[in-house]
């Protein structure tokens, strides 16, 4: 079956940690995304990447960092200076970029502060 | 930069009954509109999508949305729901001349009753 995993489905993070979302894709995808999702706010863009060794900051990325070092992969890290890491985060893929393409998503990782 | 507004944060339907969610939208440029429905605890699953041509499209679950230009909305009815469509929904703007960049309303989230 082709589609986007993401690893762990819930993940904690006590203070002062980094954390590391995993996502997955076997689509043959060239774009990532990464997104936010909170209550009442729908999704906000952390970090997205086009090809592989390169990627952009999308509209809330102070306090996180991510990877693109395989096609398949994109890794997300939530970094000690995320004052408020709790939301579940999403990752997305298209076949390229563009306006039009769809964006397939993954199933979510619930990240909670201890 | 584009915005997405959904109109309405939750909408309570009885089943069998018809729902329509409203999404307007603002943009300087020409934009692709999208509809995705979120399951509880679980990613986005796109519902339709305009790109052009016929501003009636029909997507997945027997929804269907209009594209109004001049009114700059895209809303989405389905004439008949069912248990099932209980979800949150949420409209989602890209403009055309963009790298694929997605800005989502806030999500409505539809409860279908017996």
């Amino acid at each position: 079956d082709g589609g986007i995993t993401q690893s762990p489905k819930y993940l904690f993070r006590k203070e002062g940690q980094n954390v590391t979302l995993s996502c997955e894709q076997n689509l043959n995808h060239d774009a990532m995304y990464w997104y936010r999702q909170d209550p009442g706010q729908g999704l906000r863009l952390i970090y997205y990447s086009q090809i592989v060794n390169d990627f952009q900051k999308g509209d809330i990325a102070e306090g996180y960092s991510v990877s693109r070092e395989k096609k398949e992969s994109f890794p997300l890290t939530v970094t000690s200076a995320q004052k408020n890491p709790t939301a579940f985060y999403l990752c997305a893929s298209s076949i390229q970029r563009g306006g039009q393409e769809t964006q397939y998503f993954g199933p979510g990782t619930r990240l909670l502060v201890l | 930069a584009q915005s997405v507004t959904q109109l309405d944060s939750q909408v309570p339907v009885f089943e069998e009954a018809p729902v329509e969610l409203r999404c307007n939208y603002s943009s300087s440029v020409s934009v692709y509109l999208f509809w995705y429905v979120q399951y509880p605890n679980q990613g986005l699953q796109l519902l339709l999508k305009y790109l052009s041509g016929s501003t009636l499209v029909k997507g997945i679950n027997g929804f269907e949305a209009e594209f109004n230009k001049s009114q700059t909305s895209f809303h989405l009815r389905k004439p008949s729901v069912h248990i099932s469509d209980t979800a949150e929904y949420f409209c989602a703007v890209s403009e055309t001349d963009s790298w694929g960049k997605l800005q989502f309303g806030a999500g409505t989230q539809v409860v279908v009753t017996p």
